[in-house]
């Protein structure tokens, strides 16, 4: 247990709809990191949070939009859903700088 | 962007036998970390190794920041250590955001 909650653990919605998903991070750690995993493009880094404020940014589709709150807790919002957003959907967290530590994911199914 | 490449893509063991698994990376690191994908999908992080050498019962790793690679070791190989490993490097001139290479996919047979 690397002690990085997600959830739900699995999602199936209908394409053009709206989800959510959260995360909440490892006790002490102030940073939050989303990754997206897909069959064709693998592993990919989306955004990071550092207490509360965005810190990166990578392959984010503006229809995607993320938050962290005052208690460190994120959620990572996804509109307009598309049949190709079908994907896994890690959070991670560390202590600035050092190892990231991987929730067990959201499995999400556009139909 | 900085590019990360493992080989082999695929590697087929018998139970018991030790494999090396490679990760070549183009530009300085902050952070390298391997990880295990066990076919639930769950990550588990093997090593956080942005340099020198880390052991952990039958696996071991080193990484040789100024050559650019990293080696993960794993002797005595179980079932259990079937999956996907995946090498994940944080650019020098970045926040620890990670790039993943495309793994290595393992499968022991007993």
């Amino acid at each position: 247990d690397s002690g990085v909650t997600q959830t739900p653990k699995h999602l199936i919605t209908a394409t053009g709809q709206r989800v959510t998903l959260r995360c909440s991070p490892r006790s002490g750690d102030l940073s939050v990191y989303w990754y997206q995993q897909s069959l064709d493009q693998g592993l990919q880094f989306l955004i990071q949070y550092y207490n509360g404020e965005e810190r990166a940014k990578g392959n984010i589709l503006e229809r995607f939009s993320a938050q962290q709150f005052p208690d460190l807790h994120s959620e990572l919002n996804l509109s307009s859903l598309e049949l190709g957003d079908s994907a896994l959907y890690f959070c991670a967290s560390s202590v600035q700088g050092e190892a990231q530590f991987f929730g067990p994911g959201t499995r999400l199914t556009v139909l | 962007g900085i590019q990360v490449e493992q080989s082999p893509p695929d590697l087929i063991l018998q139970e018991g036998a030790n494999s090396t698994l490679r990760c070549n990376f183009s530009d300085s690191v902050n952070n390298l970390q391997w990880f295990h994908q066990n076919p639930w999908g769950q990550l588990i992080n093997l090593f956080y190794i942005p340099s020198g050498t880390k052991q952990n019962g039958r696996l071991s790793a080193t990484t040789v920041a100024t050559e650019r690679y990293s080696l993960l070791y794993i002797s005595s190989s179980q079932t259990t250590d079937s999956g996907v490993y995946f090498c994940a490097v944080a650019p020098r001139v970045s926040d620890n955001d990670m790039r993943f290479g495309a793994g290595t996919r393992l499968t022991v047979k007993p």
